[in-house]
């Protein structure tokens, strides 16, 4: 139980194009959803939090206008990577905690997305 | 200062042998959760373990347990009798307070098991 989906999980897009990235709760309800953002061989950076029919909760220095998120559903978020430039590449992934989570719950990944921008 | 600290950045441990990854956190709350995940190659977060920070006993799961000491806050992940398949980063995590709460992460360590 609780997987979550996470697609595509490998873009290659020209500089200037808009990324939409999916994640998905496929066997449980995610009131909140998180995504991270990992450079090669560092950790995960949290970007923002995604909460169920609210706005994201954006972490400083991360561009709300670069970075849009979407959580329409308890089931899925969104991040789409507006106007993306090389810079932009890396690799993200999201991650989901069970609705009703008391906080000894671990936080259930998606595979990832590795986004390249040329 | 850092909240989660992994002073390991690399480490070599000979196969069927254990190895223990080093974590050190810093927090005031008194409520906070411990997390080690596993991150292959492929790029996965696999979850290994958690420590409450009520739980009186080790957390133990399979080949996994994890050495809580309170006072010194650390929680060191122990993997006995190591496989080749262990060959993975190895990041520690911690929650502060309760449900919702965000994930803080360590610098992580890369395990290399040798056959």
């Amino acid at each position: 139980g609780a997987v979550v989906s996470q697609h595509p999980s490998w873009v290659i897009c020209k500089s200037g194009t808009s990324v939409k990235i999916e994640c998905r709760s496929l066997d449980f309800q995610a009131t909140t959803m998180f995504w991270y953002r990992q450079f090669p061989k560092k950790s995960l950076m949290l970007m923002a939090t995604s909460n169920e029919g609210s706005k994201a909760t954006y972490e400083q220095g991360v561009e709300k206008d670069k970075f849009l998120i979407n959580h329409a559903s308890l089931t899925l978020s969104t991040l789409t990577v507006t106007s993306a430039h090389p810079e932009d590449s890396s690799f993200y992934i999201c991650s989901a905690i069970l609705a009703g989570d008391r906080g000894d719950q671990p936080q259930h990944f998606g595979d990832g997305t590795r986004l390249s921008i040329l | 200062a850092q909240k989660i600290t992994q002073t390991q950045p690399g480490m070599f441990v000979q196969e069927k042998e254990a190895v223990t990854l080093d974590c050190t956190y810093d927090t005031s709350d008194q409520s906070y959760g411990l997390f080690w995940y596993k991150q292959p190659s492929s790029g996965e977060m696999i979850f290994l373990i958690y420590q409450g920070s009520y739980d009186e006993q080790n957390a133990t799961e399979g080949r996994y347990s994890l050495n809580f000491q309170k006072a010194r806050k650390s929680a060191n992940l122990v993997i006995s009798a190591s496989q080749l398949g262990d060959s993975a980063m190895y990041f520690c995590a911690m929650r502060e307070g309760y449900a919702g709460n965000m994930l803080t992460f360590g610098g992580g360590t890369r395990l290399m098991v040798k056959p």
